[in-house]
């Protein structure tokens, strides 16, 4: 059964870096096709994508963040990491990672982990 | 980036009525949306991917159309289960972009 947990800090300050990890198991993300990503969703508002890393180790980050994003993998530990500097309030939002994968050349996510709420405050 | 916008934002409906969501890109972006139902305070439920194949799992109420620019989310004969919010999202480009949501609630 695939599963992804999100941990890191529930708490962070402005201009902090926010470090966040996703272990996840039941898949590889050394299999063709498959990608981890990381979607935000601020309080009663809009889910947000945020960055993907695929099998190759190639990175996507959404634009207006790629400055302040970094999202890495440790294969040998099924984890993707992603980091985010500079930490405003406006950034805090529950952080979920997600299993996305290639099925016929179409791209979706199907696995979600619970997510993690991150605030930012002073 | 491609912007992905949905309407309407919200709706209100009743038990077994048919619902349509429409969603909108930015520029053509094939058949690459995917429909996602959020229930409140719940992980995000993947429903279609490809426009219009439904992901296993999930009921034959719910269908989806478009290519191109224009999309639609369908579900028919509405269930207490489907209330919520929905998201579209496109993934012609692997810098995903969601739509802002539209939410379904009981008239």
């Amino acid at each position: 059964q695939v599963t992804l947990r999100e941990s890191g800090p529930a708490l962070v300050k402005p201009t902090q870096t926010l470090t966040l990890t996703c272990t996840f198991s039941a898949f590889s993300l050394n299999t063709s096709g498959m990608f981890v990503t990381w979607i935000r969703q601020p309080p009663g508002k809009a889910l947000e994508w945020l960055a993907l890393i695929d099998w190759e180790d190639d990175k996507y980050y959404r634009t207006s963040l790629k400055t302040r994003l970094t999202i890495s993998q440790d294969t040998s530990k099924n984890q993707v990491v992603l980091t985010m500097t500079n930490m405003d309030p406006v950034d805090t939002a529950t952080y979920y990672c997600a299993r996305t994968v290639a099925v016929a050349g179409f791209t979706f996510v199907d696995y979600w982990g619970l997510g993690t709420l991150v605030t930012v405050s002073s | 980036d491609i912007h992905m916008t949905q309407s309407p934002s919200s709706l209100s409906a009743s038990l077994g009525d048919r619902v349509t969501i429409t969603c909108r890109a930015s520029q053509s972006i094939s058949r690459f949306v995917n429909w996602y139902h959020q229930k409140p305070g719940k992980v995000p439920k993947l429903l279609l991917y490809a426009a219009s194949t439904l992901q296993s799992g999930v009921p034959s109420r719910f269908s989806g159309s478009g290519s191109g620019t224009d999309f639609t989310l369908t579900i028919t004969n509405l269930q207490p289960e489907d209330f919520g919010t929905y998201y579209c999202q496109q993934s012609y480009s692997l810098i995903f972009s969601f739509g802002p949501g539209t939410k379904v609630d009981l008239k």
